[in-house]
């Protein structure tokens, strides 16, 4: 049973644009968010995160919003550029006391020039 | 400051044997974490060790298991290998494993069960 799905393998955005990546998931205990970014041969490396008791974090062209109810979140970047092509992430922590990180299988995205 | 480093990066094995992946995590950082990286699965959670205590365990059988030694390094240890276990396995470190919830990922260590 997968807790946190990210339903679209893959995305191509134009450079200059927008590019949203889309993460949903069941678990209500999830209270803590974090998107990650991988570079083929490289391992992920943090890029933003958000606590369940806020709607949006934004950290330059990167922008998450989190949508509670509908358990639902959303990476922005505002504007996409080639180097942002890998493949993002998203996680959950779920509640005080879990050092687990659960992951969805990720959404690689392709900017092209 | 050098990153988190797992040994090795690739290692090719055969069912039935035996593995063991090294991690040294970010000095100063006392938490450790392994994940599976497979392309069905994704990213999966394995344990994670804190001041040599392993306080969280994923849903993997017994043949998985782990240690951390006093300087915060790593190991984890697969057991009588199977075909499904080839993945790419990673290490990752943080201060003390949730505090400010991001992680620092190695590069992995590639394993191919043949």
């Amino acid at each position: 049973d997968q807790q946190v799905k990210q339903n679209s393998p893959s995305l191509s955005v134009q450079e200059g644009r927008i590019s949203i990546l889309n993460c949903d998931y069941t678990n209500s205990m999830f209270d803590y968010f974090l998107w990650y970014k991988k570079y083929p041969a490289e391992g992920p490396t943090f890029l933003i995160s958000i606590s369940s008791i806020k709607d949006k974090n934004e950290d330059g062209r990167f922008t998450v919003f989190l949508n509670k109810s509908a358990k639902h979140l959303s990476l922005h970047i505002v504007p996409s550029q080639p180097g942002d092509s890998a493949v993002y992430f998203c996680a959950a922590y779920s509640g005080a006391g879990s050092y687990q990180l659960t992951f969805g299988k990720g959404t690689k995205l392709s900017v092209i020039p | 400051k050098a990153g988190v480093t797992q040994t090795p990066r690739y290692l090719i094995k055969t069912r039935g044997q035996q593995v063991t992946l090294s991690c040294s995590p970010i000095s100063g950082h006392r938490s450790v974490s392994w994940y599976q990286q497979t392309p069905g699965q994704g990213l999966q959670f394995l344990f994670e060790y804190f001041s040599e205590t392993q306080r969280n365990k994923g849903n993997f059988p017994g043949r998985f298991s782990g240690r951390q030694f006093s300087n915060s390094r790593s190991e984890m240890n697969v057991s009588t290998l199977e075909l499904g276990d080839s993945a790419l396995y990673l290490c990752a470190s943080s201060l003390s494993g949730r505090s400010t919830g991001e992680l620092f990922f190695g590069e992995g260590s590639r394993l191919t069960v043949l």
